[in-house]
């Protein structure tokens, strides 16, 4: 059974660089097939798709979010994280990591989050 | 504003039938595939309904999806007052540079 867990700072001061790290065990990053993503909820608020990521470096962004966002991934310790730069408040969330399933057909794209990580709240204030 | 439009809120009594609109347009929906998520308070959201109307192992037959042009719809068969949670539709975008999009959430109340 594949699990995910985030890690990092629960307190980030605006202006700085929100950082986090999705450890993954039961299963390998490695695996063809499979993006690994970020998304966000806002207290209160919808869901939010950040970011994915392939095991070899290929992503998407969120054009919203795109010039802020660095995603990148560590085969080597089964762990792939998340960089927010310039935060303000408007970036306080809970922010989870997921397990894409992900391929391109004639149907169209086919991208679905089936494991999650249970979320991290991140604050964003001085 | 979220790109998929969805009912902020519907609500029906335990072992009747719910249906959740999305709403999109061609350039997501329209030509792509759509997911669905439960999300329980307090809780991470959980997968219900991939690829229009699949269901992952373990999720009831009670869920089902279905899609149709820019639209799709989550239906819920007899409902228990475990099913009250928020739902979520999401699908890819392919507007500029290709990405995923979710709708605004529906919370359904099982009175």
């Amino acid at each position: 059974q594949l699990q995910l867990q985030e890690s990092g700072p629960g307190l980030v001061k605006p202006s700085e660089t929100l950082s986090l790290t999705c450890t993954v065990s039961g299963g390998s990053i490695s695996s063809s097939s499979y993006y690994w993503g970020w998304i966000r909820q806002p207290p209160g608020k919808g869901l939010e798709w950040i970011g994915s990521i392939y095991y070899s470096g290929s992503t998407y962004y969120n054009p919203s979010l795109k010039s802020r966002v660095t995603i990148s991934v560590d085969t080597s310790k089964n762990q792939f994280s998340l960089k927010l730069s310039s935060v303000t408040a408007a970036d306080t969330a809970v922010y989870y990591c997921a397990h894409m399933g992900y391929m391109i057909t004639f149907g169209g794209r086919n991208g679905y989050f089936d494991y999650w990580g249970q979320g991290t709240l991140v604050t964003v204030s001085s | 504003q979220s790109v998929l439009t969805q009912p902020p809120s519907v609500s029906a009594a335990p072992g009747q039938k719910v249906t959740i609109s999305c709403s999109g347009s061609s350039s997501n929906i329209g030509n792509n595939y759509v997911s669905w998520y439960q999300q329980l308070p307090g809780t991470a959201p959980k997968l219900l309904i991939y690829e229009n109307n699949k269901r992952p192992s373990g999720i009831p037959d009670r869920f089902s999806g279905s899609k149709s042009g820019t639209s799709a719809t989550l239906g819920i068969t007899g409902l228990q007052t475990g099913d009250e949670a928020d739902y979520y539709c999401g699908t890819w975008d392919s507007s500029l540079s290709a990405h995923v999009v979710f709708g605004g959430g529906t919370k359904l109340t099982v009175l």
